[in-house]
């Protein structure tokens, strides 16, 4: 199975402040047709997961541009910046190339 | 508006087996894979299988394989999830989420195993 490492496992931080979440994968995930399916993901409390990011950049519908997500292979960064009080929770990212999809362990955004 | 509805919560006694269902609206479920995932309590997000329900194929992590069976009703647009044999560390609520990126996700369904 790949191994997702999501790193740090939890991440202080102020109001309007910019933060960087990182996920690397054991192995590669571009697939055969060519595309990186690594997606990012906010859980908030009591909530079910939303899709912030799809395939390593692309913003789902309605997300606010202060989200944005980069990286090739095997490493990947979601960037947040302005944080706003509605970003606080759970940060996960997923890999969907490989069977089974796996999940990183999660990334807890919280207020210094 | 897409919409996941998932039943409600479970109480299953060691052995047992229930069925949990996934309602999907304003989404036609043949046009997409419907994906399960769960949450043990506390802890992060685990992959369980994924179906086609198109043709009713499926794909389950190792660990499911003998545990969890995907199905799907495309008349009603709703899919399911039989989890048999339970013990008490399948306890965890158990989410569904559509398309290939898992774009949209029901509220989750509580399960429970306890004597």
């Amino acid at each position: 199975d790949v191994l997702m490492t999501q790193t740090p496992v939890s991440l202080p931080v102020s109001l309007g402040g910019q933060v960087s979440i990182s996920c690397r994968s054991s192995q590669s995930l571009v697939h055969s047709d060519g595309n990186t399916y690594l997606h990012w993901y906010l859980q908030k409390p009591g909530q079910s997961p939303q899709l912030l990011i799809y395939r390593v950049s692309n913003r789902f519908s309605g997300v606010p541009d202060r989200f944005s997500g980069s990286g090739s292979g095997t490493d990947f960064t979601l960037k947040i910046s302005r944080v706003e009080p509605e970003d606080l929770g759970v940060y996960y990212c997923l890999q969907s190339t490989h069977f089974p999809n796996t999940f990183g362990a999660g990334t807890k955004l919280e207020l210094k | 508006e897409v919409q996941l509805q998932q039943s409600g919560a479970e109480l299953g006694k060691p052995g047992t087996s229930v069925k949990l269902s996934c309602k999907v609206s304003g989404y036609n479920i043949r046009s997409t894979y419907m994906h399960w995932v769960n949450q043990r309590p506390g802890k992060g997000l685990e992959w369980i299988g994924r179906i086609d329900p198109a043709n009713g194929n499926t794909i389950y992590a190792e660990k499911f394989k003998s545990k969890a069976t995907l199905t799907a009703d495309t008349s009603s647009n709703t899919a399911y999830m039989q989890l048999s044999q339970l013990k008490s560390d399948d306890t965890a609520i158990y989410f569904c989420a559509i398309q290939g990126y898992y774009g949209f996700w029901g509220q989750g369904t509580l399960v429970t195993v306890s004597s």
